[in-house]
């Protein structure tokens, strides 16, 4: 059974860079997506990213200047890095298994979710 | 980007109720929808996806439906492990989620 874990600073200081690391076990990373995604405290998700197994990555153009998403196959680890971040960028922040399959087209499914982790950006 | 609008923002409702919640996309998305149920301190949790299609070991009680832009999760009858938040999420770059519907003890 697959498993992700976040890790990293729970406080992060305004214009630093925000970095997190999803462990997965219980299977490869191969031949899946892998997404990150964000909650602000009492609001709702937000989609951050996601990366191919190979390496390719998609981010949301709102944070696209300032993120960057990579994957370690030998660790089966994904790495999340988020920088010049402000009060804004304080959330929990999780990361999620993407599968994929064809219909009439492509379709995605996040099926497997880490418990997520609290990040507080605050001087 | 596409916006998506969930409604009712709050739904007071009973154990044993049929409890119908809407998602409409701010332009056609095909099936490439998902919900998503969370409770509180917890992950959101897969239910539905392509629309239509639920997730592994996702109680038959709950069935998506829709096509386009507009698209209903329904629960035909709400069990008390059912109050949560739902949010849908559509999958064409970049993926986006509505606001969310509360499902609250009436």
């Amino acid at each position: 059974q697959v498993q992700l874990q976040e890790s990293g600073p729970g406080l992060v200081k305004p214009s630093e860079t925000l970095s997190l690391t999803c462990t997965v076990s219980g299977g490869p990373l191969s031949s899946y997506y892998w997404t990150w995604i964000r909650q602000p405290p009492g609001k709702g998700l937000e989609w951050i990213g996601n990366i191919y197994y190979t390496g390719t990555t998609n981010y949301n153009p709102s944070l696209k200047s300032r993120v960057t998403i990579s994957a370690d196959r030998s660790k089966d680890q994904l790495s999340l890095k988020l920088n010049s971040v402000t009060a804004a960028d304080t959330a929990v922040y999780y990361c999620a298994r993407v599968g994929y399959g064809t219909d009439k087209s492509y379709y995605f499914y996040m099926d497997v979710w880490g418990k997520g982790t609290t990040v507080t950006v605050s001087s | 980007e596409i916006v998506m609008s969930q409604s009712p923002g709050t739904l007071s409702v009973s154990p044993g109720d049929r409890v119908t919640l809407s998602c409409r996309a701010s332009q056609t998305i095909n099936n490439n929808l998902a919900w998503f149920q969370q409770k509180p301190g917890q992950a959101p949790r897969l239910l539905i996806y392509n629309g239509s299609t639920r997730a592994t070991g996702v109680p038959a009680r709950f069935s998506g439906s829709g096509s386009g832009a507009e698209f209903t999760l329904t629960i035909s009858s709400l069990q008390s492990d059912d109050f949560a938040v739902y949010y849908c999420q559509q999958y064409n770059s970049p993926w986006t989620f509505g606001q969310g519907t509360k499902v609250e003890i009436k």
